[in-house]
């Protein structure tokens, strides 16, 4: 049973570009959150995908979207990176649908993202 | 914005004594989990509790949920070396969206 698998690992990009963020989340899974990890700090929420709408949203400006899948797979996208973006950008995956109960989430590795 | 507050922010121990950390977090909950994440990867989820359980247990662990003081602590037994990694507490909001501490990073020396 495959887990939540993220791509690329690592990317190292300049500041003005963009970059796309992949994931795949774990089988029977129908949901992705995505958040952004600075160094020493705790995850931060950017949004969530469920039935490929954005159901929910963090304090992220509109350089950051996303999009996801009929297959659930999910896509996050910066768009005029900063310096600030540096970040582990981690993907986690939950099954959510209509009555079930709110559970943990599954983490990807994480994609760290170095803005020079 | 980050609401629960993880304490100490660093602990260092030797190995098979017990680890404590602490948890506050500011508005009411569904439930508080607690992640593991070893070396700047991903995370592991460690165990959850929900607003109207007090006390769990998994294995070593041990957490405790006190929602009149809006804390929460979780209990390493016995810990080892491969315990050693950053642990968070993360509070369930509406929705599935998980709101992190800044971590406590754990030391067990060997």
């Amino acid at each position: 049973d495959a887990g939540v698998t993220q791509s690329p690992t690592h990317l190292i990009k300049t500041r003005g570009q963009q970059v796309t963020l992949r994931c795949s989340p774990k089988s029977g899974h129908d949901t992705v959150s995505w958040y952004q990890q600075a160094l020493g700090q705790g995850p931060q929420f950017i949004f969530q995908y469920y039935e490929e709408e954005e159901r929910q949203r963090g304090n992220f400006p509109d350089r950051f979207s996303g999009h996801q899948f009929p297959n659930y797979s999910s896509e996050l996208n910066v768009n005029a990176l900063l310096l600030g973006d540096s970040a582990l950008y981690l993907c986690a995956s939950s099954p959510l649908g209509t009555g079930r109960a709110i559970s943990e989430q599954y983490f990807g590795p994480g994609t760290r993202l170095t803005v020079t | 914005s980050q609401q629960g507050e993880e304490d100490p922010q660093a602990l260092s121990i030797q190995e098979g004594e017990n680890a404590t950390m602490n948890c506050s977090y500011k508005t009411s909950i569904n439930n508080l989990q607690w992640y593991r994440q070893n070396s700047g990867r991903g995370l592991v989820h460690l165990i959850l509790i929900r607003s109207n359980e007090r006390e769990k247990h998994s294995g070593r662990l041990r957490v405790t949920l006190d929602t009149s003081k809006k804390s929460s602590s979780l209990l390493i037994t016995a810990s080892r070396a491969a315990d050693t990694a950053s642990y968070f507490c993360a509070t369930m909001e509406y929705g599935n969206k998980l709101v992190f501490g800044a971590g406590t990073i754990l030391r067990v020396k060997s």
